[in-house]
């Protein structure tokens, strides 16, 4: 199925820090959302953006929406080791009864060393 | 506020057989999805229900079932199993006004 292209696909930090992540696809979204998943656990969601170039924190999490709506990045600062988990970005289409329906990228998988 | 749940948490199953498994959205979320997630293909889209009505549909084989009740709740079905089937079903529900999701903790499913 498609999926959205995730880079990095894994990262190994030390802790303190910053981690950059990002997303892109080909097709347009109206939404981005950023998850967290844990073993043996679903995805939580972190962050959601919901305009072209919007700018969102959440603690120690920062993502941005793409200006050309195609792509998003997620930057962590200051690691710390409960940041260790698999980081997805989902694209969902316009609203309505798509909003259901997202589209995942990869995963990225953050190791933190303390 | 409780979250998603789903149940069961764990189950083996052999090929051939068929499985259901439930999810209860949180309250007040009237929308609920399904997703496939594999190692090898990552999370996929299933499909979603909203007032029981099936709203979108991934690309799964026709093996792959579900339904919504009046109360919200949601199953999926998958019938004849294959090795291929074994996977971390989750289940996800959301208020309508919103395009985030909340995932339950899913279904850990192993297909022999």
């Amino acid at each position: 199925g498609q999926q959205l292209n995730q880079s990095p696909q894994s990262m190994f930090i030390q802790e303190g820090e910053d981690v950059s992540m990002n997303c892109t696809s080909s097709s347009i979204f109206n939404t981005w959302l950023w998850y967290k998943q844990e073993p043996g656990e679903g995805p939580v969601l972190l962050i959601a953006l919901y305009k072209a170039g919007e700018l969102t924190s959440n603690g120690r999490l920062t993502a941005q929406f793409g200006i050309t709506r195609k792509d998003s990045f997620l930057n962590i600062s200051a690691s710390i080791p409960s940041d260790v988990g698999i980081y997805f970005c989902a694209g969902q289409d316009a609203g309505g009864t798509s909003y259901g329906k997202l589209t995942f990228g990869q995963g990225t998988i953050l190791t933190v060393h303390p | 506020k409780a979250g998603v749940t789903q149940t069961p948490r764990y189950l083996i199953k052999t090929r051939g057989q068929q499985v259901t498994l439930s999810c209860s959205p949180i309250s007040g979320h009237r929308s609920v999805s399904w997703y496939q997630q594999t190692p090898g293909q990552g999370l996929q889209f299933l499909f979603e229900y909203f007032s029981e009505t099936q709203r979108n549909k991934g690309n799964f084989p026709g093996r792959f079932s579900g339904r919504q009740f009046s109360n919200s709740r949601s199953e999926m079905n998958v019938s004849t199993l294959e090795l291929g089937d074994s996977a971390l079903y989750l289940c996800a529900s959301r208020t309508t006004n919103t395009g985030e999701l909340f995932f339950g903790e899913g279904s850990r499913l192993t297909v022999l």
